[in-house]
């Protein structure tokens, strides 16, 4: 129930095109979902995020799309470009404990992004 | 400029060798968190530490310990009995205030041989 499942594990995509990932999720307690962008050799970095009361936020070329329902969410890149070419994680949070320290985040296991020119 | 830095960035070691990763920020963040990353795996917790002092269990601490005897710092050891170790750990920080999300450091890749 902890799980948070991601889609497709790789993605190719031309310069200009749309990418997109999916995830999706169970439990009913996560109540932020951020997403993580990494490059090769650096750590994740935020990229954006949304609470379950919103069905979209967007900022620049990246959205994410919440359906509450559904328990699903995704991420859409516009017009891609090779710099966006990194790993994309989902994540979602939940408490664990009291207090505003026991929040967690479980991570999907990520989508490999390759725009070409 | 406020970060993590983790070190060091490459590490070899011999089999049945106990190894330390150290972790450093300067965020003044609260809570410290150590994530082991495996191609096509995502990101698992190993441990976290909400408090100075006080630090719990994530979902695959067998064969690794850590200490948080300050504020700013979180080191990490892969003991012998830590099956597999080679891989790319990612140490992260949190604040309890506005957003509530995590700071990654650049991570180190421990390779066993």
């Amino acid at each position: 129930q902890q799980q948070v499942k991601q889609s497709p594990q790789s993605l190719i995509v031309q310069k200009g095109g749309i990418s997109i990932i999916n995830c999706a999720y169970e439990n009913t307690a996560f109540d932020y979902f951020p997403w993580y962008q990494q490059f090769p050799g650096k750590g994740p970095a935020l990229l954006i995020a949304i609470r379950p009361d919103v069905s979209e936020k967007k900022e620049g070329r990246f959205t994410i799309s919440f359906n509450k329902s559904a328990k699903q969410f995704s991420l859409h890149i516009m017009d891609s470009q090779p710099g966006d070419s990194a790993t994309y994680f989902c994540a979602a949070r939940s408490m664990v404990g009291a207090g505003a320290g026991s929040y967690q985040l479980t991570f999907g296991k990520g989508t490999k992004l390759s725009v070409i020119p | 400029d406020g970060g993590i830095t983790q070190s060091p960035k490459y590490l070899f070691r011999k089999e049945g060798q106990n190894v330390t990763l150290s972790c450093e920020q300067n965020l003044n963040h609260d809570a410290m968190y150590w994530y082991r990353q495996d191609p096509g795996q995502g990101l698992r917790l190993i441990y976290y530490s909400q408090i100075v002092n006080d630090f719990q269990k994530g979902d695959i601490a067998e064969g690794y310990s850590v200490s948080r005897e300050k504020k700013e710092s979180f080191p990490l050891t892969v003991t012998s009995a830590q099956k597999n170790p080679t891989a790319f750990y990612l140490c992260a920080s949190r604040d309890y205030s506005g957003a509530n999300v995590l700071t990654f450091g650049a991570g180190s890749r421990l390779t066993v041989l």
